[in-house]
């Protein structure tokens, strides 16, 4: 079964620094191209950014690129989104998903984790 | 970056049809075969429903279907039932190598 379990999420004062985690099990992590997507109310979802299987390559929206960084570790099996200057606009549930492939290009998130909530609020 | 347009709301009584609209451009629904949807409950995590505008993974069930005319993409609904209200999201692949979303619209079974 496949497993995403998102944390590190919490209230963070603008300008902040916030590094989220997902921790994945069940496929072979390695060979999956990862998405980050993060749901706020009045703006429902919103793709933030996505990582090939190998981690050599990066993709990220307009709103959140020179801001955010994504990476991953494939010996921990482990997705990372490091989050800069951070803004009122990026208070969100932040989601890791799997994609179908090792490459990034096509919205086939078969897998979500729970989610994990970050608020940027002074 | 704009997200594609869907219709805010729609309802529907039970077994009855119904059609969410998803209308893009060319750099993005009507470019390119990588258009999916995705349903939310509230409270839970969005779950893929259709992809490549017309397939459906394995597990959902065949009431759901996907098309595509031009630069929009819809989500025709069969039987409706009580537990597919909640949120639904179309998506596509779009020109740089980026994802864009729709709004969202809010099923309401009656």
């Amino acid at each position: 079964e496949v497993l995403l379990l998102e944390s590190g999420g919490g209230l963070v004062q603008p300008g902040g620094s916030l590094r989220l985690s997902c921790a994945a099990s069940g496929f072979n992590f390695n060979t999956y191209a990862m998405t980050w997507v993060r749901h706020s109310p009045g703006k429902g979802l919103q793709w933030v950014s996505g990582i090939s299987g190998s981690g050599t390559a990066t993709y990220y929206a307009d709103s959140v690129k020179g801001r955010f960084t994504m990476t991953r570790d494939n010996s921990r099996n482990t997705l990372y989104l490091q989050m800069t200057n951070l803004r009122a606009d990026d208070t969100a549930v932040y989601y890791c998903a799997k994609d179908r492939g090792p490459y990034f290009g096509e919205p086939y998130f078969d897998s979500w984790g729970q989610g994990t909530l970050v608020t940027v609020s002074s | 970056q704009s997200a594609l347009t869907q219709p805010p709301s729609v309802s529907g009584s039970p077994g009855q049809s119904l059609t969410i609209s998803c209308t893009g451009t060319r750099s993005d629904v009507g470019g390119y075969n990588r258009v999916s949807w995705f349903h939310q409950a509230p409270g839970t995590a969005p779950k893929l429903l259709i992809y490549e505008v017309t397939d459906r993974p394995s597990g959902v069930p065949d009431r759901f279907s996907g098309s595509r005319s031009g630069n929009t993409a819809s989500l025709t609904i069969s039987g409706l039932q009580a537990e597919d209200g909640g949120d639904y999201y179309c998506s596509s692949y779009s020109t740089s190598m980026t994802i864009i979303f729709g709004g969202g619209t809010k099923v309401t079974v009656l």
